[in-house]
């Protein structure tokens, strides 16, 4: 079946660090695949999404690329800010499955 | 400009008792959604539904029920609650196509004792 795989957290960065989360997937066909974003205590809200391989989405700062070959959707930020402290889930919506799969989550924490 | 309302926000139960969550959303999405989240564990789909009158199981879906008999609408019921279904619930709904995002609720927070 479908399934979304991130790097456990929590991850700890200083303001203005490099920030990377791994996140692979396992699906059949063609998914489209997300990251979400959760502040204390509110619901999840998209980050930035990307439809098919190769593509890029973009929000914010944050990146991530689209590898079909490595069945992975990285999510990258040049200079991160107390502000991004939240939690991030990289998900996919597979249209054979009709169903949207959340990766575990990754708990970041930045400090000044 | 409501989006995704889910109440109750809070709720305490005793083991055995029974209680309805109600998500309403005012975007005409056809597909909807219920998940839990627990610590270290993410989101675990529930149960799901693509359209009025059309449910199916999620990852997690024992000790759960659901309907679906308004579009806008998406219950999800506890018959006998026990202490394993304490978590946090989100509802969502979207559009159901696969470039579109998902819209969520904020959450109700359940506690079974």
């Amino acid at each position: 079946g479908n399934s979304v795989t991130q790097m456990e957290g929590p991850v700890t960065l200083s303001e203005e660090a490099f920030l990377t989360i791994n996140c692979t997937y396992t699906a059949t066909g063609y998914p489209s695949l997300f990251w979400y974003v959760q502040y204390p205590g509110e619901g999840l809200q998209l980050l930035l999404k990307a439809t098919k391989a190769d593509d890029k989405g973009s929000n914010k700062g944050f990146e991530a690329t689209y590898r079909k070959e490595t069945t992975s959707f990285h999510l990258e930020k040049g200079s991160v800010q107390v502000s991004d402290s939240a939690v991030y889930f990289c998900a996919l919506f597979s249209g054979g499955y009709n169903k949207l799969i959340f990766g575990a989550g990754t708990r970041l924490a930045v400090h000044p | 400009n409501a989006g995704v309302t889910q109440t109750p926000k809070f709720r305490v139960l005793k083991t055995g008792q029974s209680m309805t969550l109600l998500c309403a959303q005012d975007m005409n999405h056809e597909y909807m959604y219920w998940y839990r989240q627990d610590p270290g564990m993410g989101l675990r789909l529930i149960h799901y539904s693509v359209g009025e009158g059309t449910t199916a199981k999620g990852e997690v879906p024992d000790g759960y029920n659901v309907s679906r008999l308004k579009k806008q609408n998406f219950l999800l019921g506890l018959e006998s609650a026990a202490p394993s279904q304490t978590s946090v619930y989100f509802c969502a709904s979207s559009y159901g196509y696969m470039n579109t995002e998902a819209f969520f609720g904020q959450g109700t927070r359940l506690t079974v004792v």
